[in-house]
């Protein structure tokens, strides 16, 4: 079975200040990750994916995660937050030998608040 | 490009009814994925098909089924419904090949 978790329901920043969002998972074998954004009353906006390689990976709107695997981690980051940055930031996995069906396990979410 | 498009996007329905959701899939992707998402909770798959197939499932159980067609859009149908089920719905495709899935902007579904 396959898990992520985000041990923190709610992170704020100051706007300019640099901004992580924490992931930690579990899964059989080595992992694909990737992060999502959520605005309100939308669906699930695709950020950036860690699929092999270099473990630091960008994605789109200056945003950024590390892959860490003896911590299983795969924390989000960005140097200089903004306010429009604020929304609910989802991780999720999907092991890499998963046969056919290609699901990702989300986490709980993790609320970012970036004040002006 | 057009992206992912569900339809309705809001649905009230009472509790025994059954209900069937649409997704249409971006163009040239061939696969589809339904996720559940509560309140508060990250989504839940659901279930996913390929070449009109379903090719993997979640715990969810038998009166969740769905069909693919041809044009790689996709149906979600619920039966029986429960007040459990009140949830936002998302729909996400991709094409086989590719790792991230692309999600629709979801239904709200209510159950009273």
């Amino acid at each position: 079975a396959q898990s992520v978790a985000q041990p923190e329901d709610q992170v704020n920043v100051a706007e300019g200040n640099p901004l992580t969002v924490k992931c930690t998972y579990s899964v059989s074998g080595n992992p694909y990750l990737f992060w999502y954004v959520q605005y309100p009353n939308r669906g699930l906006q695709f950020l950036l994916k860690y699929i092999t390689g270099d473990n630091l990976v960008k994605g789109s709107y200056g945003f950024e995660a590390e892959f860490n695997k003896s911590q299983t981690s795969f924390h989000l980051k960005k140097p200089s937050a903004l306010v429009s940055d604020s929304a609910l930031y989802f991780c999720a996995v999907r092991a890499r030998d998963s046969g056919s069906a290609r699901q990702l396990t989300f986490g709980s979410g993790t609320q970012l608040t970036v004040l002006p | 490009e057009t992206g992912v498009t569900q339809s309705p996007t809001h649905l009230i329905k009472t509790r025994g009814q059954q209900v069937t959701l649409r997704c249409s899939s971006q163009s040239g992707h061939n696969t589809v994925s339904w996720y559940q998402q509560a309140l508060g909770q990250g989504p839940q798959f659901i279930f996913q098909y390929y070449r009109e197939e379903e090719n993997g499932r979640g715990n969810f159980p038998p009166r969740f089924s769905g069909l693919q067609f041809p044009n790689y859009s996709s149906e979600l149908n619920v039966n029986a419904l429960e007040l459990d089920d009140s949830a936002l719905y998302l729909c996400a495709s991709s094409p086989w090949d590719r790792y991230e899935q692309y999600f629709g902007p979801g239904t709200r579904l209510t159950v009273t």
